[in-house]
């Protein structure tokens, strides 16, 4: 009965393939997030989406698009993909948006990009 | 603009003594400060908040304070246990239009030893 999980768990990909990420939450929140955690281990948010409405789009290249197909779904699409787009995805869910209900992430995605 | 520092990467502490993790914060709009432990290969998990109208706030082994005037946080594990063993991030939070958003540090990694 896993909260948060993440599909895959592991990716190893070509330069210039486009892949996807899915994520999904059976806790029943109505916010969701996209993590991405770089090799310095910096966590930065990319992206959070309150009932299907995008709420902080911060300063990613266009080349990510996240899509949520209902509250429990928010998965990410990433095309043309470059070597610096190697790093852990972390998917995360909470009641509400704001920073006082707890964030609940999942498991990661670790992608490599060759 | 690391908005959000640790500064110690490691952490080795004897079992039953007491862990002192540390963090620093430069942005005087985060209003509210969190603490989340990561094992590997797992997602980061919420262990303790602390809101920037106090200065200490306790569960069980751990205790945050918030020393505002010195941009200033710390997580205090007493006493420590083997089971603590892993790496711990310090969160800050600030509203962003009608969100919120966390800046993590990038972690501190805590060895209990025996």
């Amino acid at each position: 009965d896993t909260a948060v999980s993440q599909t895959p768990k592991y990716l190893v990909t070509q330069m210039g393939n486009d892949k996807s990420i899915k994520c999904e939450q059976n806790l029943g929140h109505d916010t969701m997030y996209w993590y991405k955690q770089d090799s310095k281990k910096f966590l930065k948010i990319m992206f959070s989406y309150n009932n299907k409405e995008l709420i902080i789009n911060e300063t990613v290249p266009n080349r990510f698009s996240p899509k949520s197909p209902d509250k429990a779904h928010l998965n990410l699409h990433i095309n043309s993909l470059e070597l610096g787009d190697s790093a852990v995805y972390f998917c995360a869910s909470s009641q509400g948006g704001t920073s006082r209900k707890t964030q609940y992430f999942g498991p990661g995605t670790r992608l490599l990009v060759l | 603009d690391q908005q959000v520092k640790q500064n110690s990467p490691s952490l080795s502490v004897q079992e039953g003594r007491i862990s002192i993790l540390n963090c620093d914060y430069t942005n005087s709009m985060f209003d509210y400060f969190l603490w989340y432990k990561k094992y590997p290969a797992e997602g980061p998990t919420f262990l303790i908040s602390i809101s920037s109208i106090k200065d200490k706030n306790e569960d069980g082994r751990f205790t945050v304070f918030l020393n505002k005037s010195a941009k200033h946080l710390s997580l205090h594990i007493v006493p420590s246990q083997p089971g603590d063993s892993a790496v711990y991030f310090c969160a800050a939070s600030a509203m962003t239009g009608t969100a919120s958003k966390l800046t993590f540090g990038t972690g501190t990694r805590l060895q209990v030893t025996l």
